[in-house]
């Protein structure tokens, strides 16, 4: 079946540090991949997508590219800030499986200090 | 604007208590709906997903049920709560075509007692 498998955490970077979240992914069709982003006590919200290979989504300075051939996502920011302190979740959605379901990484923890 | 409402936002009920956690959705017609449970430091669990009015797939045997009385209304239910059921519990929504991504209400903290 479907899985994803995150970069374990937690993180912990200085501020303006470089980031880095792996995200590997096996999926019996093409899926699309995401991350989302959960901040302290609330739900999900969409960080960034990408629907095929080679696509790089993007948002609030994080990038992700979709790499099949090492079927990868891994999500990067250049310069965290204090306010990125979340736990970030990767994801895939295989269109071929019934319901439309999303499989969720365990989710890893970034904590950014000043 | 597409808008999930959850509640209650927090709930603290006693072992062997019903539970009824309530999400309904605007915006959009016909979206598949699901509950996802996240224990504490893990990921998240897939409960129960629905395609349409009373259709429901349970992911993994539990002590909870789902239930879909209305289009844009999914409810998750127990009859008896264990401690093990307390955790953070998510709905989401997604359109049936189109965009693929998931949207997710604010989420219930339920700690069981």
């Amino acid at each position: 079946g479907d899985s994803v498998t995150q970069m374990e955490g937690p993180v912990t970077l200085s501020e303006e540090a470089f980031l880095t979240i792996n995200c590997t992914y096996t999926a019996t069709g093409y899926p699309s991949l995401f991350w989302y982003v959960q901040y302290p006590g609330e739900g999900l919200q969409l960080l960034l997508k990408a629907t095929k290979a080679d696509d790089k989504g993007s948002n609030k300075g994080f990038e992700a590219t979709y790499r099949k051939e090492t079927t990868s996502f891994h999500l990067e920011k250049g310069s965290v800030q204090v306010s990125d302190s979340a736990v970030y979740f990767c994801a895939l959605s295989d269109q071929e499986t019934s319901g439309s379901r999303l499989t969720f990484g365990e989710g890893t923890q970034l904590t950014v200090n000043p | 604007s597409q808008t999930i409402h959850q509640w209650p936002a927090t709930l603290v009920q006693p072992v062997g208590s019903p539970l009824s956690l309530e999400c309904t959705v605007e915006g959009t017609s016909n979206p598949n709906l699901y509950w996802y449970r996240q224990a504490a430091g893990r990921g998240l669990q897939l409960l129960f997903y629905s395609v349409g009015i009373g259709q429901i797939s349970s992911e993994v045997p539990q002590n909870l049920s789902a239930s879909r009385p209305q289009d844009r209304q999914f409810i998750l239910s127990s009859k008896k709560l264990l401690l093990s059921d307390s955790g953070f519990y998510l709905c989401a929504r997604r359109r049936i075509s189109g965009t693929v991504e998931a949207f997710f209400g604010q989420g219930t903290r339920l700690t069981v007692v």
